[in-house]
Order: C-alpha cells, then structure tokens, then sequence
C-alpha cells in the first residue's frame, strides 16, 4: 500500500538552527510529495511541493528534494525562526481511480528563542 | 479563487447526540473532497473521500458517514456521538492538473468534543 513515514516528534530547536524533518514514503505508483504546515488551531496549509523525482520544492526558506532513490523528501530550513513552530505532515497522492491524500502522522516542532 | 468554509469551528456535544458537520466550496468545480480527523497529538487520519456527487468512500468503520447532496458540499454526520468521536476534524478539497499533480487545500477545522 501507500504510506508515508515522518521523523518522530516532538522536535525542540533554538531559534537560528538548522532543521531537518525526515520524511520517507512507501508507494505503488509515481506520487507527488508535499509538505503541509498546520499552526496551533488552524486547518493546514500547503508548504510546499514536488512532482517528479529530483525536484526540489521551496517556500519561506524552506526546502524538499524529491528523491526517487531513497524514497525520501525531508524537510529542511538552515536557520529557524519562532514563528516556525508548528506541526509539519509529508504527504503524498497518487491518481489511482481516485485521488488519494496520504499523511505522514505529522511532527510538532518547538523554536525557542 | 477557490475557498473553502467548514463550520462551526467549535463544537461541544453530549454522548448520544447527532453530528451535522458541513463543508463547501467555492470557485471550481467536481472537486475531490475529504474529511479527515485529528485526534489530540496524532496525526491525520482519512475518514471519507469522495469523487463526486453521491460516491463516497470510507476508510475506516466508525460511527460517522459522509454524504454529498451537491457538488460542492460535503456533510459529516453522526447518529450517535460517542467520546471517542472528539477531535479534531479537516475538510479538505484537491483537484488534479493536466500533469496528474493532485493539490489539497484545507478548511479551518471543526474542534470536536463529545462530554
């Protein structure tokens, strides 16, 4: 089946750090990766994304390489900011009859100042 | 542009009572729509989906159903709430480009609590 697999959280960094969210997924066709940002009581946003193998997705500082080799798309940001936290979901679709929206179980990330 | 409005934003109901939760869109059309749940501290997990008016599909049995009278609504409902009903829960609407590229975007939420 098709699934995506996070990095386990929470994840407490200072402010200025750097961040890697792992992400690696499991999937029978050719998906499109995503990274999904959810801020405390809101729904989620789209962070950003990538659609075939080697593309590199970017928004806001942060950054995803779509490796087909290794089934991964980890998240990254070379300096962290406050405003940062949140929890962050990988997720991945596949057009098989239906279109279909996977979750990674999602990751909590604290930015102390 | 495309929206999408999912109320109410809270909601505090009695074990036993019904559930009527509703999400619509505007701005496209024959979206793909979802419902999705978040209990506290986990991740998302997907209820129903459905590709177009009337089909539905579910991923887990539970105490819920989904139905979507109209193109552009989409209805979470409840017979009998129970306490683990509580949580979270997205509404959520993709489309897909000529690239096979799906893109979801998502409601504000519906906070759930079954006392």
């Amino acid at each position: 089946g098709n699934s995506v697999t996070q990095m386990e959280g929470p994840v407490t960094l200072s402010e200025e750090a750097f961040l890697t969210i792992n992400c690696t997924y499991t999937a029978t066709g050719y998906p499109s990766l995503f990274w999904y940002v959810q801020y405390p009581g809101e729904g989620l946003q789209l962070l950003l994304k990538a659609t075939k193998a080697d593309d590199k997705g970017s928004n806001k500082g942060f950054e995803a390489t779509y490796r087909k080799e290794t089934t991964s798309f980890h998240l990254e940001k070379g300096s962290v900011q406050v405003s940062d936290s949140a929890v962050y979901f990988c997720a991945l679709s596949l057009i098989q009859g239906a279109q279909k929206l996977v979750f990674g179980q999602g990751t909590r990330l604290t930015i102390n100042p | 542009s495309q929206t999408i409005h999912q109320w109410p934003a809270t909601l505090v109901q009695p074990v036993g009572s019904p559930l009527s939760l509703e999400c619509t869109v505007e701005g496209t059309s024959n979206p793909n729509l979802y419902w999705y749940r978040q209990a506290a501290g986990r991740g998302l997990q997907l209820l129903f989906y459905s590709v177009g008016i009337g089909q539905i599909s579910s991923e887990v049995p539970q105490n819920l159903s989904a139905s979507r009278p109209q193109d552009r609504q989409f209805i979470l409902s409840s017979k009998k709430l129970l306490l683990s009903d509580s949580g979270f829960y997205l509404c959520a609407w993709s489309f897909t480009n000529l690239w096979g590229s799906t893109e979801a975007f998502f409601g504000q939420g519906t906070r759930l609590t079954v006392v």
